[in-house]
């Protein structure tokens, strides 16, 4: 346990549905960012906020909306996504987004699209 | 930008043996942070270790150590006496402002 945590693990939702991610970390961290994981691929960097305001998004489609409503909660909301958009879904917290700490993870979310 | 990349898509050794996973990367920064991660079945990434790109000295961390070329952008691990626990995917990654993983290596450890 790293003191992330998200939910659901495991997710399975239509093309047509709304659903979302949530992650929760109570480390006292400043930065939060959400990272794509797809099979035989590097981890994909989606989303990073920094004290609440997001600071990178890295061409993610808009299908995928990011909200951070404070320091300790990141929510990842998805809508009429495609099949391609399975994967495992990481969260992460660091003291900053500098780049200079160890970032911590949560165990993911696991989501197939049908 | 950045780029991360790990040559060897899977790896194997025997329990109590050495084994060093390889890593390059690309950067037009002279100070970095470089990290080894562990994702086991769990699928929790876990920090392994970390370098300083200032720092020329090697990082080790108990069983764990770093060989770090900056003139050649490597950055390879060493597990020595490997145990089945060590067994899972092994991810390096580059921090400037923000991180970027290899592909990872998946490690097996054989009885």
């Amino acid at each position: 346990e790293t003191g992330v945590t998200q939910t659901p693990r495991h997710l399975v939702m239509g093309m047509t549905n709304k659903k979302s991610l949530k992650c929760e970390q109570h480390l006292g961290h400043n930065a939060m960012y959400w990272y794509k994981q797809s099979a035989k691929k590097p981890l994909e960097l989606m989303f990073v906020y920094s004290l609440e305001e997001r600071v990178e998004n890295n061409s993610v489609p808009s299908r995928f909306s990011p909200e951070c409503p404070n320091s300790s909660h990141l929510f990842l909301h998805l809508h009429t996504l495609q099949p391609e958009d399975s994967a495992l879904y990481l969260c992460a917290s660091s003291q900053d987004s500098a780049g200079n700490t160890e970032a911590f993870f949560g165990q993911g979310t696991r989501l197939t699209v049908v | 930008a950045q780029t991360v990349t790990q040559s060897q898509p899977e790896m194997s050794v025997q329990e109590a043996e050495t084994v060093t996973l390889s890593c390059t990367y690309d950067t037009s920064e002279s100070d970095y942070y470089l990290f080894w991660y562990k994702q086991p079945p769990s699928r929790q990434m876990i920090l392994v270790i970390r370098q300083e790109a200032y720092k020329q000295q090697n990082a080790t961390e108990n069983r764990f150590s770093v060989n770090f070329q900056k003139a050649a952008k490597s950055f390879s691990l060493k597990i020595s006496d490997s145990q089945l626990g060590d067994a899972a995917m092994y991810f390096c990654a580059i921090s400037e402002s923000d991180m970027r993983f290899g592909a990872g290596t998946r490690l097996t450890v054989k009885p």
